[in-house]
């Protein structure tokens, strides 16, 4: 079955990059996501990237895909406060009429100190 | 702005009581979610809907049920809300058309039952 893993807590100082690493356990994954959760609010759609590529750029944001290793990292450079979130690592797989099933992680907490 | 709203924002209620949660969209979006957010156990499915005529149950459906009344309203109903449904709600969209199908979420619904 589909299992996405990340690690619970991450802590930086501002102006240093940040890298959230998130793995995945199954292969036919189609698309994976980052998402940003601020206190009080919802999921906000960060950046996506198809599973055929292997490095997606937005600006401050890098996120690299290692399919062999089912590896998925998020880099977010020049880390500044405003960055202090959870993020939420997803993958998007076939799954039966029609739907493609969306299984997400449990988040991890970064900490920009300033 | 195209926006995905849920009401109430925040409820408290006591076991054994009807309670629904709603949904509204104005992003034009064909497909509607709704899912469960508990500490360090990511998010859940609980139902989705691809269209108004087409409602499917998700990982978690037991204890629910949904109404999709147009294209852009899907609501949440617990028709005898039990302490361990407290959780954060969220409403979510996706458009069948959109390349990667990215979910796009509401704001949350946070649920107390006592």
């Amino acid at each position: 079955g589909e299992d996405v893993e990340q690690s619970l807590f991450l802590s930086v100082r501002e102006g240093d990059s940040s890298v959230i690493n998130c793995t995945y356990t199954d292969s036919s994954s189609t698309y994976l996501y980052w998402y940003k959760q601020e206190p009080g609010a919802g999921l906000q759609l960060l950046t996506y990237i198809f599973s055929n590529m292997d490095m997606k750029q937005d600006q401050r944001l890098t996120v690299l895909l290692n399919k062999k290793d089912k590896h998925l990292s998020l880099r977010i450079a020049d880390t500044q406060t405003g960055d202090s979130a959870i993020y939420f690592c997803a993958e998007r797989t076939p799954g039966s009429g029609g739907y493609q099933k969306v299984t997400f992680g449990t988040g991890t907490k970064l900490q920009v100190i300033p | 702005d195209a926006d995905v709203t849920q009401t109430p924002r925040n409820r408290i209620t006591k076991t054994g009581k009807r309670i629904m949660l709603e949904c509204s969209q104005t992003k034009g979006h064909d497909r509607m979610y709704w899912y469960r957010q508990d500490p360090g156990l990511g998010l859940q499915l609980i139902y989705y809907s691809f269209d108004v005529k087409d409602i499917n149950k998700g990982e978690i459906s037991d204890g629910y049920s949904v109404s999709r009344q147009a294209q852009a309203k899907f609501s949440l109903s617990l028709e005898s809300a039990i302490p361990n449904q407290t959780a954060l709600y969220f409403c979510a969209t996706s458009d069948r058309g959109l390349a990667g199908g990215p979910l796009f979420f509401g704001p949350g619904t946070r649920l107390t039952v006592l």
